[in-house]
Order: C-alpha cells, then structure tokens, then sequence
C-alpha cells in the first residue's frame, strides 16, 4: 500500500532563505505527485503537479523536482517571506487505477518564515 | 467567477444527530471527493464520485453518507453512527483529462465540524 511521508513535521526559517522541503513515497509507480499549501483553517491550493515523465516544475519561486526511482520529491522555496508561511502537503494518486483524484496524502510540514 | 463552495463555515452537532454539509461546484467536474483532515494529520478519503448518480466508499467511510443526484453537488452527511465526527472536512472536484496524469484536484474552503 502506497504511503506518504513528510519530514521535517515544521521548519523554521528567517526571512529571504531558501529552504527545502521533502515528500518520499514508498511505490515509485505514480502518475503525478502534486503539492499544495494549506493556510490555517482553509481548503488546500495546489501549488505544482509533476507529471511521471517530468523531473520538475517551476512557478515563480517554487521549484518542485520528481524522482520516481528513489521514491522522493521536493519542493524548493527561493527567498522565502513571511506570506509563504503556511503547510505544505504533497499528494499522490493511487496506482491500481482509476480515479486518480482519490489522493493519498503526507501529513505535510509546517513552515514558519520570520521576518 | 468559478470554483468549489462548501457550507456552512462551522457546524456543531448535538449527540445522536444527522448534520449534513453542502458542496457545491460550478466548475464542470465530472469527479468530486469528500477528505476528512484531524489535527497534525493528513487528509483521509471518506468517499467519492466519478459520475452522477454513482459513488464510491473510500478508506473511512464508516458512519458517513452521500448523494450525488446532480454534477454541481456532493453533499456529505454525518450519521450518529459516526462516534468521532469532530474534524476539518474538505470536498474537492476534478476534470479527467486526456491523460490520469494531468488530473487536478481542486478544494473547497473546509467545514469545521464541532461535538456539542
């Protein structure tokens, strides 16, 4: 059974440092992996989807890398600021088919970024 | 201006009541999703929908129902069979693109569901 797993569970930065975060799963046959970032009591915005055939994507600052053979993604925040502050949750889809919308989740990383 | 909306904001269920959530979409979506998400932890699939009329149970779907009567709505009811209803729930949609690999996943805003 796929499983999904976060580390660090919360970081903290000082504002203008670029971090990392990771996101490991333990079946590397995925169709996509995606990231998102959840607010405090908000719904989840997605932030990048990586397809399987892609090693990475990029929006803005966000940089996010895939690699299925060893079972890991991460995604890359450049000159962090205080509004990036939130959790970031990386998903993937099941492999036995079907709908891929059904996610399997990690518990995410709380990022604090301090001005 | 499109999207995913949920309803209400917060609700707060008395012992051995039926509360029932609202999520509507106005984005054409053929799929929607109903997550659970209890603090420090991630989401977890109560249940889902690939088409009207059809729906299917996920990995906690014990003490929960659904409907899907039409394409815009998914509501979410929680039985009093359901002990430890007190979560974060969110309802989530999404397109079947060409390929499963470009399939996206679009979430509403949350119900916080509270135990009198």
């Amino acid at each position: 059974k796929q499983e999904v797993t976060q580390i660090p569970a919360a970081l903290s930065v000082p504002e203008g440092e670029n971090l990392v975060l990771n996101c490991s799963f333990t079946d590397s046959a995925i169709y996509n992996l995606q990231w998102f970032r959840q607010d405090p009591g908000k719904g989840l915005t997605s932030l990048l989807l990586i397809q399987s055939s892609q090693r990475e994507q990029t929006s803005g600052r966000l940089n996010a890398s895939l690699d299925k053979s060893s079972g890991r993604s991460t995604l890359y925040i450049a000159a962090s600021q205080p509004g990036d502050s939130a959790t970031y949750l990386c998903a993937v889809p099941p492999n036995y088919g079907g709908s891929q919308g059904n996610l399997i989740f990690g518990k995410g990383t709380k990022l604090s970024v301090k001005p | 201006d499109g999207g995913i909306t949920q309803s209400p904001k917060y609700l707060f269920r008395k012992e051995g009541q039926n509360v029932t959530l609202s999520c509507e979409q106005n984005l054409n979506h053929d799929a929607m999703y109903w997550y659970r998400q209890d603090p420090g932890q991630g989401l977890r699939l109560i249940y889902y929908s690939q088409i009207v009329n059809d729906f299917q149970k996920g990995d906690i779907a014990e003490g929960y129902s659904v409907s899907r009567e039409k394409k815009e709505s998914f509501p979410l009811t929680v039985t009093s069979a359901q002990k430890n209803p007190t979560a974060f729930y969110l309802c989530a949609s999404s397109h079947r693109g060409r390929r499963l690999s470009d399939e996206k996943l679009f979430f509403g805003s949350g119900t916080q569901l509270s135990v009198l």
